[in-house]
């Protein structure tokens, strides 16, 4: 059964700083990988999906890899902005199931 | 504006009194999933959907019924609710499955006394 995890569960950092969030997942067998942002209170937000053939994907100052053989992803935030302070979230879609499982998020403050 | 939308946002309510939350998309989308939130619990998938008149359970649906009559609406439906079904629920999308971004709504807050 896949199991997510993200480590660490909460972080805090000064303004201007690149940071690194984890994902751990059990199986390797995906569909793909996909981070959200969810702010108190609203929904989630997608901001990168990774396909399982894929090594990362790039918005802006995001940077998301994948490593299906180890089971891991990052999320790389670059020069990090108060506004970037939300919860974190990866999900995984196993291949041969249509259910995404998620992790339980690393909830992020970036202080002014 | 694409987006998927639920009602209600907030919902307080009592025990065995049957609900629905109901959950509507416009994007033409062909994937729709509903999922609870629960603090250190995480996101856990109640029951999808891969298109009209095709439904199956996600890992918690114990409680909890579906419909998908048309292809734009996916509405949950809590025949005798319970206080262990007090949660934060969500409605998501897809265009397919597999390939494509998940779009949520943002959310029904739904208490059982």
């Amino acid at each position: 059964k896949q199991e997510v995890t993200q480590i660490p569960a909460a972080l805090s950092v000064p303004e201007g700083e690149n940071l690194v969030l984890n994902c751990s997942f059990t199986d390797s067998a995906i569909y793909n990988l996909q981070w959200f942002r969810q702010d108190p209170g609203k929904g989630l937000t997608s901001l990168l999906l990774i396909q399982s053939s894929q090594r990362e994907q790039t918005s802006g100052r995001l940077n998301a890899s994948l490593d299906k053989s180890s089971g891991r992803s990052t999320l790389y935030i670059a020069a990090s902005q108060p506004g970037d302070s939300a919860t974190y979230l990866c999900a995984v879609l196993t291949s041969g199931t249509y259910k995404y499982i998620f992790g339980t998020g690393t909830r992020l403050k970036v202080l002014a | 504006e694409a987006q998927v939308t639920q009602n209600p946002r907030y919902l307080i309510t009592v025990t065995g009194k049957k609900l629905t939350v109901t959950c509507s998309q416009n994007m033409n989308h062909e994937y729709m999933s509903w999922y609870r939130q629960d603090p250190g619990l995480g996101l856990r998938q109640i029951y999808y959907s891969m298109n009209v008149e095709v439904t199956d359970k996600g890992d918690v649906p114990e409680g909890y019924k579906v419909s998908r009559k048309e292809k734009r609406n996916f509405p949950l439906i809590l025949e005798s609710p319970s206080p262990n079904q007090t949660s934060l629920y969500f409605c998501a999308s897809s265009l397919g499955y597999g390939a494509n971004v998940l779009t949520f709504g943002a959310g029904s807050r739904l208490t059982v006394l």
